[in-house]
């Protein structure tokens, strides 16, 4: 299968900075990378995707980059607000039907 | 938008007891859906992908025997662990892809509210 890994583990910011998740994957064939936020005891919802044949996609404060060159793809979160406090997660699809998951970053934006 | 539904929300249980769980799509067939458990500030694990009328696959180091799944029709798909016991505690949670826009394999999954499993 797939095997998706996620950086840092934790990411504390000052509220009005912007944050950065990184994650890497291993199989070449996949093509499509969404990214989910998690809040305690919640479902994940998805908040931006990226399909292989695009390099970047921006959605307001939120975009993500992909490079499928060097196997990876990054969450870019720009004027961090308290509320953008959670765990995210970025996930592979696989084999056009599977999808696998990063180990996760727990996001802390400080007032 | 695509909705799936997870019932129940929150299970507390005997050891020995098993346990069934259901998730539904609600307003699209879902010939896939997909059980993930969830273990306190870790990450989705992949469990089995459950297919509408055949065998679920399930993944590496999954007991098919203690996680059955059933899928009988395009909306519903049911987790059961069985003699659960207390390492069966767990956040499971499903999810399902609403594939309408075409098969590409580009669509994203959506996922139930999850069903906290605490087996005493």
């Amino acid at each position: 299968g797939e095997n998706v890994e996620q950086h840092p583990s934790t990411l504390s910011v000052q509220e009005g900075d912007s944050a950065v998740i990184k994650c890497t994957y291993s199989d070449s064939a996949s093509n499509y990378f969404p990214w989910y936020k998690q809040e305690l005891g919640k479902r994940p919802q998805l908040i931006i995707d990226i399909r292989s044949n695009v390099g970047e996609k921006k959605d307001q404060r939120i975009a993500v980059t992909l490079n499928k060159t060097a196997k990876h793809f990054s969450l870019h979160i720009t004027e961090t607000q308290p509320e953008d406090s959670a765990v995210y997660f970025c996930a592979a699809l696989y084999n056009f039907n599977k999808f696998y998951f990063g180990s996760g970053t727990k996001l802390n934006v400080k007032p | 938008g695509a909705v799936v539904s997870q019932h129940p929300s929150r299970v507390i249980c005997k050891s020995g007891t098993s346990v069934k769980i259901e998730c539904r799509s609600l307003d699209f067939q879902a010939t896939t859906m997909f059980w993930y458990r969830q273990f306190p500030k870790q990450s989705l694990m992949l469990m089995a992908t459950s297919n509408e009328g055949s065998k679920a696959t399930y993944e590496q180091g999954v007991e098919k025997d203690k996680f059955l799944i059933n899928h009988a029709s395009l909306t519903l798909s049911t987790l059961t662990v069985t003699s659960a016991h207390p390492e069966d505690s767990s956040f499971y949670i499903c999810s399902a892809r609403d594939l309408r826009g075409g098969a590409s394999g580009n669509q994203p999954q959506h996922f139930g509210d999850g069903t906290r499993l605490s087996i005493l």
